[in-house]
């Protein structure tokens, strides 16, 4: 049972537009959001989160927005880098409800064309 | 300093073998993670230690054996692997303070191919 979803599973972009990478959810106890960047071969790295309270985190050229009613978050990259290119995991959890654990959606593998 | 170490980097064994995947931070974490990850999937949650117990297994063959011998390391032990364990095994590791949002920080990951 897939509880985040990442229906884009690639996006490519012109280098110094904007990026829009989304993310679905279904459980509607999660309360804390991530992002995470993932290089080949590499691990994944943190990027940026949100929790529930909020409907909106920035940190420099990256924002997410949240959208609680309709479950769903988005990461904002403005302007886009060809270094941006990479696939992009986003994650959802409750410490209370689910623990430690995370549950992470499919992936969208970003292309950044310079 | 959000450094996760995982040790050896590239990992080739035979389905006989047996191996150890090593994980270490010194970030004063209490919760370490054990993650599998194929190509082009989500890694996939398999261990989970908090306060070096064992709080989450996720119906993990037993041919993967897990260790947390102090705060700060976390083993996986290999042993009778199948070419289909081949994968890129993940550490991961969070502060683990009951009741509050946590973000994980992975390691660079082990390569391990099962031949």
């Amino acid at each position: 049972d897939q509880q985040v979803k990442q229906n884009s599973p690639s996006l490519s972009v012109q280098e110094g537009r904007i990026s829009i990478l989304n993310c679905d959810y279904t459980n509607s106890m999660f309360d804390y959001f991530l992002w995470y960047k993932k290089y080949p071969a590499e691990g994944p790295t943190f990027l940026i989160s949100i929790s529930s309270i909020k409907d909106k985190n920035e940190d420099g050229r990256f924002t997410v927005f949240l959208n609680k009613s309709a479950k769903h978050l988005s990461l904002h990259i403005v302007p886009s880098q060809p270094g941006d290119s990479a696939v992009y995991f986003c994650a959802a959890t409750n410490p209370i409800f689910t623990g430690n654990q995370f549950y992470f959606g499919t992936g969208t593998s970003l292309t950044v064309i310079p | 300093d959000t450094e996760v170490t995982q040790t050896p980097k590239h990992l080739v064994m035979g389905m006989t073998n047996k191996k150890s995947l090593k994980c270490e931070q010194h970030m004063g974490h209490r919760a370490m993670y054990w993650y599998k990850q194929k190509a082009k999937k989500p890694p996939e949650l398999m261990f989970v230690y908090s306060y070096e117990k064992l709080s989450i297994n996720e119906s993990v063959p037993s041919r993967f054996s897990p260790e947390c011998p102090n705060s700060s390391l976390l083993n996986l032990h290999l042993h009778a692997l199948q070419p289909e364990d081949s994968a890129l095994y993940l550490c991961a590791s969070s502060q683990a303070v009951r009741e509050v949002t946590d973000t994980q920080y992975f390691g660079p990951g082990t390569r391990l191919t099962v031949l």
